[in-house]
């Protein structure tokens, strides 16, 4: 089974920093790693889809990089409603599985 | 819009089976490129993948669970279920059902979810 492990588990940061989650998978999974955003009381919702394709009616200020094993969530010019938990999910190798989550709070 | 439901009752007691059922709306569920998993949130917990199942009726579980659940597929229905049997409190949780976008092999991207069902283990 491939591990995820994200970091850093919780981040408070102020409206419009930057904020960056990794995602680092225990081995290689190419480019099969999706970025889902998960506000409370509410399902996920896909943010990034392999590594770095963008998603139709997501903000621009999302993106995603990284390949292999080593992965990035960048959130450009953070706004109060990005306040949520996101995961990191591999498909690339059965079972699939997700990070432990990275929880965003809004200073 | 593809829409997904989850449906079931929301208490199970300990040792019996689990089950829901997923009803997919705005699509039909045997459209080409996509098949359908479950995916489960403890609460306050991360997400743990259940299984997947292609509208063929194909499926695949997680190692963890694979001996106690079976997923299924109704297509006249447009509906798909999951059982889940000799449950226990740690299967406590939210369920959802998920559309997933197929790129072929393993790989896939759940693009749509319900809005999950919580599912209480207790007696």
């Amino acid at each position: 089974e491939i591990v995820l492990t994200q970091s850093p588990d919780f981040q408070s940061v102020t409206p419009k920093e930057k904020v960056t989650i990794t995602c680092r998978a225990s081995q290689s999974i190419g480019s099969s790693l999706h970025w889902y955003q998960q506000k409370p009381d509410q399902s996920p919702k896909l943010l990034i889809k392999y590594a770095s394709q963008s998603i139709s009616g997501v903000p621009s200020r999302f993106s995603g990089s990284g390949s292999g094993t080593d992965f990035t969530l960048t959130i450009n010019s953070l706004e109060a409603e990005d306040a949520a938990t996101y995961y990191c999910h591999q498909s690339s190798s059965l079972p699939w599985t997700f990070g432990q989550g990275t929880k965003v709070e809004i200073k | 819009q593809v829409q997904l439901q989850e449906s079931g009752p929301g208490l199970v007691k300990p040792s019996q089976t689990l089950s829901l059922t997923c009803t997919v709306s705005g699509g039909s569920i045997s459209s080409g490129s996509y098949y359908w998993s479950w995916i489960r949130q403890p609460a306050g917990k991360g997400l743990e993948w259940i299984g997947r199942i292609y509208t063929s009726g194909s499926t695949n579980y997680n190692p963890s669970l694979k001996s106690r659940v079976t997923i299924s597929v109704d297509t006249s229905k447009n509906q798909f279920s999951l059982k889940l049997s000799s449950v226990t409190a740690a299967d406590t949780a939210v369920y959802y059902c998920a559309r997933v976008l197929d790129y072929g092999g393993n790989s896939g991207v759940s693009d749509y979810w319900g809005q999950g069902t919580l599912v209480t283990v207790s007696s």
